[in-house]
């Protein structure tokens, strides 16, 4: 019954350093997101994935970078991280078809301070 | 171009009142459109969602929402707020071109607080 799973829940970063955000669900879902919470911005699409081997950008992508190399597994890197990357980052998958079709469930978040 | 908005940051209510956030959109076809909400330190759950059919939707924890064409809304609405509801609801709707990838593009988020 795990759903989407990501870990670390919490990370501080020193500016300059690097990172993966891990993100693994259980559900057979095609389709993955990445997405950061800034307060009172919403969400915002980092990096999306349609099926394994395929990525492309969201709309905010620079700085980023993500792989899918299972379906299970959508990690994001941060390659060189900057204060402007303090967030809360939420992974998310869904189905292509059926009744739960577009429903994107969530992970808990990972709670990320770059300093 | 698509988009939605959530006019306000906050609703405050009184437990055991009728409670309503609200939720306008923009997209040039038919919408599909959904409510998420998120409590603290968690990630956003799905609570409902409007694809065809009936204008009024049912949804989880006694939720519901209604579509108005017209006005381009889609408010959510529950007839008795209880404390247990104080959370950050999401309006989204589905990206129009992206029908074959289920992005989504979210409101700002409106933070219900329901007072004892």
């Amino acid at each position: 019954n795990a759903g989407v799973t990501q870990t670390p829940k919490f990370r501080i970063l020193k500016i300059g350093q690097s990172m993966t955000l891990q993100c693994t669900q259980d559900m057979n879902h095609n389709y993955m997101y990445w997405y950061r919470q800034d307060p009172g911005m919403g969400l915002k699409l980092i990096y999306y994935s349609v099926g394994a081997g395929i990525t492309d950008k969201g709309e905010v992508p620079n700085g980023y970078n993500v792989s899918r190399s299972t379906t299970e597994d959508f990690p994001l890197r941060l390659e060189l991280a900057a204060p402007s990357q303090t967030s809360v980052y939420f992974c998310a998958s869904t189905r292509q078809g059926g009744s739960a079709k577009n429903i994107q469930y969530f992970g808990a978040g990972t709670r990320l301070s770059v300093l | 171009a698509q988009s939605v908005a959530q006019p306000e940051d906050q609703v405050n209510v009184a437990e055991g009142n009728p409670l309503t956030v609200k939720c306008t959109y923009s997209v040039s076809g038919n919408p599909y459109l959904f409510w998420y909400v998120q409590y603290p330190n968690r990630g956003l759950q799905f609570l409902l969602k409007y694809i065809t059919g009936d204008n009024l939707v049912k949804g989880s924890y006694g939720f519901e929402a209604e579509f108005n064409k017209s006005q381009t809304s889609f408010h959510l609405k529950k007839p008795s707020a209880l404390v247990s509801d104080s959370a950050l609801y999401f309006c989204a709707v589905r990206d129009e071109g992206s029908s074959n990838t289920g992005k989504l593009i979210f409101g700002q988020g409106t933070t219900l607080q329901v007072k004892p």
